[in-house]
């Protein structure tokens, strides 16, 4: 079973400032998912990884396969990117997630 | 598009009794998933299904059945609730089979579940 772990488990911030998440998993996978889970509740995808590095606005996803690693970048925090940040990543050609723990992130005005 | 959709949202019941919680994708979507979210915990599968008439198990079954009768719809049934069951229940939904492994998954909104 493929392991997967998140830091930090909470993180507060004051707005403007850089954030990251970091995900690390144990075997080999075919990809990584980031998620983020509203106060509400409601969870989106915002990347999916098989490599490299993704940007979408002020978000940047980063994989290192040989290392296991991911990370989850927040350029200029704002109040609004309050939630909790989940990694998950699929092994092989299996089409299950295996979930971390989730990254509670606070971000001050 | 409604996307993915669960009801009821909230939902108590008493030991013993039974509930479905219905999920519906209109996405034309193979592949469906329960999870279940508990505080501390990472969401764990439960039960999951690459097609009409096929399901498989997840990592946490016991208690729990699922069918497939339509692409769109996967209901999630409890036999005889119990404290344990008190959770976050969460359906999934994602396209594509075969050599499209990396596949973007779309969560419905939840339903939490208070069993007593």
């Amino acid at each position: 079973k493929n392991e997967v772990e998140q830091s930090p488990q909470n993180l507060t911030a004051q707005e403007g400032e850089f954030i990251t998440i970091n995900c690390s998993y144990s075997v080999g996978i075919s990809a990584l998912h980031w998620l983020q889970q509203h106060p509400g509740g409601g969870i989106v995808s915002l990347f999916m990884l098989s490599s490299g590095k993704k940007k979408h606005g002020r978000l940047i996803a980063t994989i290192n396969i040989q290392e296991k690693h991911s990370s989850l970048h927040i350029t200029a925090s704002h109040p609004r990117d309050s939630a909790v940040y989940i990694c998950a990543v699929r092994s092989g050609s299996a089409r299950q997630l295996t979930f971390g723990s989730g990254t509670q992130l606070t971000v001050l005005p | 598009n409604a996307g993915v959709t669960q009801t009821p949202k909230f939902q108590v019941l008493k030991t013993g009794q039974s509930m479905t919680l219905q999920c519906a994708q209109d996405m034309n979507h193979e592949y469906m998933s329960w999870y279940r979210q508990d505080p501390g915990m990472g969401l764990r599968l439960i039960h999951y299904s690459v097609g009409a008439g096929i399901t498989d198990q997840g990592e946490v079954p016991n208690g729990y059945n699922v069918s497939r009768s339509t692409t769109e719809d996967f209901p999630l049934r409890l036999l005889s609730a119990a404290p344990s069951q008190t959770s976050v229940y969460f359906c999934a939904s994602s396209g594509g089979l075969g050599l499209e492994m990396v596949n973007e998954q779309f969560f419905g909104p939840g339903t939490r579940l208070t069993v007593l």
